[in-house]
């Protein structure tokens, strides 16, 4: 069946580095990929998302990249802060359908 | 907007007890899913609906009905909890088929 793997499933990073976090998905035909945050004891709010037809999407200090042909998609942080620390999730998904798969989620950790 | 509504915020049941988890939206989405998580396994999708009257299974369906008499409501039965039930339940909807999912702030279910 449909699946996504995410890693690491932890990360901790120092303020002001970077973080990436990689996911692989195994639908081919999925096309539509979303990022969300979930801080402690809150829901999961979308952060950035990327559709199959772009291989690069920026938003200030988030960016997610994709390969197709690899099928897999990863999410970029720049300029850590501590306000970044939460748990992340990838998805998938195809437009023409309505499962979204999730990955197992990220958490992270950003240092003061 | 009040967005994404769910009733009750925390439950707890006795093995064999049933209850019914609520969900409302006041957006005007078609698309109404189901997602229980649990640590280390991300979210996982278990009863999801495109529209008024349709519903369909998710990955983890067993244990659990839906119905969609309105647009705007989406409840969740749990005909006979069961321990393995025990877990956070987030409500999610959407305007369209790949698009952003709108989570409800959760039930935190435990079964004893």
């Amino acid at each position: 069946g449909e699946n996504v793997e995410q890693h690491p499933s932890t990360l901790s990073v120092q303020e002001g580095d970077s973080a990436v976090i990689k996911c692989t998905y195994s639908d081919s035909a999925s096309n539509y990929f979303p990022w969300y945050k979930q801080e402690l004891g809150k829901r999961p709010q979308l952060i950035i998302d990327i559709r199959s037809n772009v291989g690069e999407k920026k938003d200030q200090r988030i960016a997610v990249t994709l390969n197709k042909t690899a099928k897999h998609f990863s999410l970029h942080i720049t300029e850590t802060q501590p306000e970044d620390s939460a748990v992340y999730f990838c998805a998938a998904s195809r437009t023409g359908g309505f499962k979204t798969i999730f990955g197992a989620g990220t958490r992270l950790f950003v240092k003061a | 907007n009040a967005g994404v509504t769910q009733t009750p915020k925390f439950q707890v049941l006795k093995t064999g007890q049933s209850m019914t988890l609520q969900c409302a939206q006041d957006m005007n989405h078609e698309y109404m899913s189901w997602y229980r998580q649990d640590p280390g396994m991300g979210l996982r999708l278990i009863h999801y609906s495109v529209g008024a009257g349709i519903t369909d299974q998710g990955e983890v369906p067993n244990g659990y009905n839906v119905s969609r008499s309105t647009t705007e409501d989406f409840p969740l039965r749990l005909l006979s909890a069961a321990p393995s039930q025990t877990s956070v339940y987030f409500c999610a909807s959407s305007a369209d088929r790949g698009r952003e999912q709108y989570f409800g702030p959760g039930t935190r279910l435990t079964v004893t």
